[in-house]
């Protein structure tokens, strides 16, 4: 049972504009969230997290906003660059100890 | 500082044998975890370790286990291997907190 969906498998983006990566989650315990990024035949690398006392956290280009009513967190990426080319993954935690990950969104920033 | 490593990098088996995956923590992270990941399922939760002890664990039949020695070091054990058992198996190390989780480059295991 995936707690943590990416329902969009792909997404394409013309560099400099704006990339929305989106992640819905069934468990309303769940109170940390986490933004991955992974480059082939690496593993994932954090990028942001956001708790659920909060509804937005931003570093830089990346913003990840959170609407616990909805169950939704998304990744704003603003420029994209060419280099943002990845799978990025979305992580849930009610413990802190025990992650839910998504099944990725490959981005791929269009020079 | 060196990151989390993982051998072998890349294995091949056949159905019914076991096998042995090993992963180093960054030094002074105390606690390691497993992940499985397929292209259907993404990253699955197999295990975590914490000084020795499994602290938490997913929801995987009992062929999977793993350890945790003095040093840190993990191992995750898989026996009777089945064809859905090629992954990639990603292994993490943690000081404090998850934003401190660093993950190793994995270990792909293909089943034949």
């Amino acid at each position: 049972d995936q707690q943590v969906k990416q329902n969009s498998p792909s997404l394409s983006v013309q560099e400099g504009r704006i990339s929305i990566l989106n992640c819905d989650y069934t468990n309303s315990m769940f109170d940390y969230f986490l933004w991955y990024k992974k480059y082939p035949a690496e593993g994932p690398t954090f990028l942001i997290s956001i708790s659920s006392i909060k509804d937005k956290n931003e570093d830089g280009r990346f913003t990840v906003f959170l609407n616990k009513s909805a169950k939704h967190l998304s990744l704003h990426i603003v420029p994209s660059q060419p280099g943002d080319s990845a799978v990025y993954f979305c992580a849930a935690s009610n413990t802190g100890n025990q992650f839910y990950f998504g099944t990725g969104t490959s981005l791929t920033v269009i020079p | 500082k060196a990151g989390v490593t993982q051998t072998p990098r890349y294995l091949i088996k056949t159905r019914g044998q076991q096998v042995t995956l090993s992963c180093s923590p960054i030094s002074g992270h105390r606690s390691v975890s497993w992940y499985q990941q397929t292209p259907g399922q993404g990253l699955q939760f197999l295990f975590e370790y914490f000084s020795e002890t499994q602290r938490n664990k997913g929801n995987f039949p009992g062929r999977f286990s793993g350890r945790q020695f003095s040093n840190s070091r993990s191992e995750m054990n898989v026996s009777t291997l089945e064809l859905g058992d090629s992954a990639l198996y990603l292994c993490a190390s943690t000081l404090v907190g998850p934003e401190t989780q660093y993950f190793g480059p994995g270990t792909r295991l293909l089943v034949l």
